[in-house]
């Protein structure tokens, strides 16, 4: 079975504040994908990014960036200069080969100003 | 282009009632899924299809059914409804298996059984 962890549940942060939301999985799969989605206060999912299992180039997006660790199994996603607009609940999911797909609990951020 | 549509957007049922939660997408997208989010918690697969004709159980599967007859559509059914299955549900749609494209989402339906 595979398993997403997101062990920190609630972030607060000020302004302009660096944040790293940390997330760890668990699967026997050889190819897995893994994902973050932002799911602001209005409810919507929004997708952030995806990582194939076999490409553990990290990526930068403007604020944000993502570091794939295989040997660690963590993909773990930094907002730099954090902004009041970035609070929201974070989700980090893997779906494998077959197309199953499970999220971790959520991390819920708050920038104060 | 209207992505993926929900309806309704909210229902409240008696417990023992059924229903069905719509879900549409106009992207061509082969894959399509169904997910429940509770209070503090991420999405649990329900179901998922990888084309039409084709379903499978996900990680809560249990008093819901799926059919997918066509490429746009994949509803979900409530056989006889419970307090358990008050949750909001999300339908999800992607090009390929979900396996190395992003999810597309709808508004979500917020779903109370009383």
């Amino acid at each position: 079975a595979q398993k997403v962890t997101q062990a920190q549940t609630e972030i607060s942060v000020v302004e302009k504040e660096d944040v790293t939301l940390d997330c760890v999985y668990e699967t026997r799969d050889t190819t897995y994908y893994l994902f973050w989605y932002k799911q602001p206060p209005s409810g919507e999912l929004v997708f952030l990014i995806r990582r194939n299992s076999f490409d553990e180039q990290n990526e930068i997006s403007g604020r944000y960036s993502w570091n794939f660790q295989k040997s660690t199994s963590s993909f773990n996603f930094t907002i730099t200069a954090s902004q009041v607009v970035d609070s929201a609940v974070y989700f980090c999911a893997l779906t494998s080969n077959a197309g199953k797909s499970t999220f971790g609990d959520g991390t819920t951020l708050t920038v104060k100003p | 282009n209207a992505g993926v549509t929900q309806t309704p957007k909210f229902q409240v049922l008696k417990t023992g009632q059924s229903m069905t939660l719509q879900c549409a997408q106009d992207m061509n997208h082969e894959y399509m899924s169904w997910y429940r989010q509770d209070p503090g918690m991420g999405l649990r697969l329900i179901h998922y299809s990888v084309g039409a004709g084709i379903t499978d159980q996900g990680e809560v599967p249990n008093g819901y059914n799926v059919s997918r007859s066509t490429t746009e559509d994949f509803p979900l059914r409530l056989l006889s409804a419970a307090p358990s299955q008050t949750s909001v549900y999300f339908c999800a749609s992607s090009y390929s298996r979900a396996s190395n494209t992003e999810a597309f989402f709808g508004q979500g339906t917020r779903l109370t059984v009383v």
